[in-house]
């Protein structure tokens, strides 16, 4: 069975540092994995995803992520964090072996505060 | 390009009573999921299609949830009867044609509120 888990409930980073969310995974086959970003009153905004090819991958507003297939993660970063980055973030899993046919699982989500 | 629509934003009904939710996918968006995300948690997959036929809904509780998408575009997602643990707010999201590698896009929700 496939799942997601976002070990950190809050991360915390002061405006200009650099931020990490952390995810990792377990499928049975090659992971399809995706970031997603939720502000207050608004649906889900796609980041990023992984599908094959680099491992590190670029997305919407500066961040990227690494994708580490010997650790099992997919950790969200961005080099210097802005106030507007304060959102909440989801790591999304599907399993690339059943295509279109395979559920994704969100994870719990991670609530990013970024302190001026 | 138009996004996701979804009527109503909000709803309160009591418990026992029975509600429907309405989704309009992106222009040519062949998969359709409608989500469950009870506050605190991440979005639960209650059912997924493609086109007009069901996907996935193993998650689905199928005794009093029901869901329909007639003509491969417009859905709507019912609950009859509606119980407290319902209260949540219930996401419809569509992606383009592919093999499971498309990112979803999601429309703001339905927030339901059972009393």
């Amino acid at each position: 069975a496939q799942s997601v888990a976002q070990p950190e409930d809050q991360v915390n980073v002061a405006e200009g540092n650099p931020l990490t969310v952390k995810c990792t995974y377990s499928v049975s086959g090659n992971p399809y994995l995706f970031w997603y970003v939720q502000y207050p009153n608004r649906g889900l905004q796609f980041l990023l995803k992984y599908i094959t090819g680099d491992n590190l991958v670029k997305g919407s507003y500066g961040f990227e992520a690494e994708f580490n297939k010997s650790q099992t993660s997919f950790h969200l970063k961005k080099p210097s964090a802005l106030v507007s980055d304060s959102a909440l973030y989801f790591c999304a899993v599907r399993d690339g072996r059943y295509s279109s046919a395979s559920k994704i699982i969100f994870g719990s989500g991670t609530r990013l505060s970024i302190r001026p | 390009e138009a996004g996701v629509a979804q009527s109503p934003r909000y709803k309160i009904i009591e418990k026992r009573q029975s509600v429907a939710f309405w989704c309009n996918p992106i222009s040519g968006h062949a998969t359709l999921y409608w989500y469950q995300q009870i506050l605190g948690q991440g979005p639960k997959l209650l059912i997924q299609f493609q086109n007009n036929g069901v996907v996935d809904d193993s998650q689905l509780p199928k005794d009093r949830f029901s869901a329909e998408r007639l003509k491969g575009v417009d859905s709507t997602l019912k609950i009859q009867p509606a119980k407290l643990e319902d209260s949540a707010v219930y996401l419809c999201a569509s992606s383009a044609p592919g093999q499971g590698n498309n990112e979803q896009f999601f429309g703001p929700g339905t927030r339901l509120t059972v009393l």
